[in-house]
């Protein structure tokens, strides 16, 4: 099974500022099946990145993906209101064995 | 627009049964793999089951093979958990994920709200 470790487990941030977060996986991902989901307080995950770095239909050109291999990356260019709330990556190439990593949360500073 | 609505969480003894439902509307239930996705309160999303389109492929994670079992009804657009002997490490939110259809393999697309189950005596 691929182990997915996120990090910070807490970023805390002002709006406008970038954030950057981090999912480093145990074993090589194929084919970059990465992708990332953010979760609300009381809402279900929301898809924002496939394939480590295509956005989904209607995510915000600030919200951005990269990474290959072991090692991948969120970016939020310049963090909204909005934005504040938990990030979780998930690989899908060793699907049906899905796995996820912890979770990030972006807290405002 | 795509809508999957979860529906049976509660609270169950150790050791009960409960069965959740998901119904889906705004698209071709009958073309897409289906998952549960849980989530025990404070914690990360844990991948709990999968089925293909036709049912022909089924898969489930090692915490609850053995106890779970998941099916669905295409003629009626929704998706089932059934849930035996359940466990106090059973207690979450439980999401009924689509898996998108153009990837294989694939991630999930649209989630639905989700439904709780409490398992405590």
């Amino acid at each position: 099974e691929i182990v997915l470790t996120q990090s910070p487990g807490t970023l805390s941030l002002s709006p406008g500022e970038r954030a950057t977060l981090s999912c480093r996986a145990s074993q090589s991902v194929s084919s970059s099946y990465l992708a990332w989901y953010q979760q609300k307080p009381g809402q279900a995950p929301r898809l924002l990145i496939y394939g480590a770095s295509s956005r989904a239909t209607g995510i915000p050109d600030r919200f951005s993906g990269s990474g290959s291999g072991t090692d991948f990356t969120l970016t939020i260019s310049r963090l909204e209101p909005e934005d504040f709330a938990v990030y979780y990556c998930q690989q899908y190439g060793s699907s049906p064995r899905w796995t996820f990593g912890q979770g990030t949360k972006v807290e405002i500073k | 627009e795509v809508q999957l609505v979860e529906s049976g969480g509660g609270l169950v003894k150790p050791g009960g049964s409960l069965r959740l439902s998901c119904a889906a509307s705004g698209f071709t239930f009958s073309s897409y793999s289906m998952n549960w996705v849980r989530q025990a309160p404070g914690k990360g999303l844990e991948w709990v089951s999968s089925i293909s389109s036709s049912s022909s492929y089924i898969y489930y994670a090692d915490s609850v093979k053995g106890r779970f079992t998941i099916s669905r009804d295409n003629a009626k657009n929704s998706l089932y958990l059934q849930m035996n002997s359940l466990r106090a490490e059973d207690t979450a939110v439980y999401y009924c994920a689509r898996a998108n259809i153009a990837a294989r393999p694939s991630y999930f697309d649209y989630w639905g709200q989700g439904t709780l189950v409490t398992v405590s005596s």
